[in-house]
């Protein structure tokens, strides 16, 4: 079946401008994550969503970044004002069951954002 | 909270010989969940292993093998001789019972397998 798929794979944008990733999961999968990964901070844990409810959204950066996520499937993610600093790859991920469970996270192939 | 170290930050081997790679956790919860991902160049991260805190047995999938010592908190894994595709960067994670941080990765080890 699908993994998990992610758009747009490459994403350049201008300091300032607002940018959205969009992530599809493994279909029945409940469970999604958003992750980030730079070469200075490593994989980062952003906002985990069962469902369409996110518990706790203190993993992300500052208020610039929002995420939501519809019907129980797809997810964006936003960054608005973009900064230089928000240069990373965004991977997203899905699991059946959610945090804390036994069951393993299936990975996009992410978003590598650039920004100018 | 949570903590993952991977002492690691590179390790270059010749093909055909043998690896491990460690892992080094710290948490206060006593239910908990350890796992492997690989991520070859080409990006996207690959599930290895999962193990949970109340199983400390060993595992042994082909030429890898985990290694859960509670006494120690580590999970190191070894690849036996080793192949060229085994060259990848390797992550260590873990996820907390009802934590609300997803997984928290370690820094990861790039493995590098010499021909």
């Amino acid at each position: 079946g699908a993994g998990v798929s992610q758009s747009p794979s490459n994403k350049v944008t201008e300091k300032g401008k607002d940018v959205e990733l969009r992530c599809d999961p493994i279909s029945g999968h409940t469970a999604l994550y958003w992750y980030r990964q730079s070469l200075g901070q490593g994989l980062e844990f952003l906002i985990y969503f069962q469902g369409n409810s996110a518990p706790d959204k203190s993993g992300l950066p500052s208020d610039r970044f929002s995420a939501e996520r519809t019907g129980g499937s797809v997810s964006t993610l936003t960054i608005q004002r973009t900064q230089q600093e928000d240069s990373a790859v965004y991977l997203c991920a899905s699991s059946l069951e959610g945090l804390g469970s036994y069951n393993e996270q299936f990975f996009g192939p992410g978003t590598r954002l650039t920004v100018l | 909270a949570q903590k993952v170290t991977q002492a690691q930050t590179e390790i270059s081997v010749v093909e055909k010989e043998d690896v491990t790679l460690d892992c080094v956790y710290e948490t206060r919860d006593t239910t908990y969940y350890l796992f492997w991902y690989k991520q070859p160049p080409s990006g996207e991260l690959v599930f290895l292993i999962r193990r949970n805190s109340f199983d400390e047995q060993n595992e042994i999938s082909g030429r890898y093998s985990w290694n859960f010592q509670k006494s120690t908190s580590s999970f190191n894994f070894t690849i036996t001789a080793s192949q060229v595709v085994d060259s990848a960067v390797y992550f260590c994670a873990l996820s907390e019972e009802g934590g609300a941080d997803g997984l928290t990765f370690g820094k990861g080890t790039h493995l590098i397998i010499q021909p």
